[in-house]
């Protein structure tokens, strides 16, 4: 069974500062992973995501993340970080069967906080 | 491109009462998934449609909960006889058949049982 974990629940950052979220996962394949973030009152938003080829990918509002099969790591970075960007982020594993994808496994989610 | 919507955003019912809840996909989508989401948690997977053929529902929490997309194009979720513990955020979302597992969510449906 595929599963995800985040290790931080919360991480606080000053503005300007960079920033690091940690991602591993268990999957017995090559795994579709995802990052989406949620601010309060709002839906799931798409960040970034990692199928195949270069294993760091870009993705929007700066951000980007390192696929790592070896660590079976997906940390998602960002380089400086705006007051806009405190929300909730979860990372997510999914697979892909004949005419699209299953079901995504989200991990439990970091709550990020910007400090001025 | 008008996005996943759910309707309605909000419902408040009493306990033992039935909910439906509505998902209108992205029009050229050919999947739409349900997930249901609690406080401090992420996103857990229910059920998934391709088109009208519902392809997973072992995951639904419990014979109470029930999915249809009977034209293949919006779909419903049904709890009937709902309980405190199903109090929480329920999630649409959808994806086309070639963008390697891009899905879009709705908004959310927050139910609250009294």
């Amino acid at each position: 069974a595929q599963s995800v974990t985040q290790p931080d629940i919360h991480i606080t950052v000053s503005e300007g500062a960079s920033l690091e979220l940690r991602c591993n996962y268990s999957y017995g394949a090559t795994p579709y992973l995802f990052w989406y973030v949620q601010s309060p009152g709002q839906g799931l938003q798409l960040l970034l995501k990692y199928f195949s080829g270069d294993t760091l990918v870009q993705g929007i509002k700066g951000f980007e993340a390192e696929f790592k099969r070896s660590q079976s790591s997906f940390n998602l970075r960002k380089p400086s970080v705006h007051w806009s960007d405190a929300a909730e982020y979860f990372c997510a594993v999914g697979s892909y069967s004949g005419g699209g994808a299953d079901g995504l496994t989200f991990g439990k989610g970091t709550h990020l906080i910007i400090q001025p | 491109d008008t996005g996943v919507s759910q309707d309605p955003r909000h419902k408040i019912t009493k306990r033992g009462q039935n909910v439906t809840f509505r998902c209108d996909p992205i029009s050229e989508h050919n999947r739409l998934y349900w997930y249901r989401q609690t406080l401090g948690q992420g996103p857990e997977f229910l059920t998934y449609f391709q088109n009208e053929a519902q392809l997973e529902k072992s995951r639904l929490l419990s014979d109470r909960f029930s999915a249809e997309r009977p034209k293949g194009s919006f779909s419903t979720l049904e709890i009937q006889r709902t309980e405190q513990g199903d109090s929480a955020m329920y999630l649409c979302a959808s994806s086309y058949r070639d963008r390697r597992g891009e899905q879009y969510f709705g908004p959310g449906t927050r139910l609250t049982v009294t």
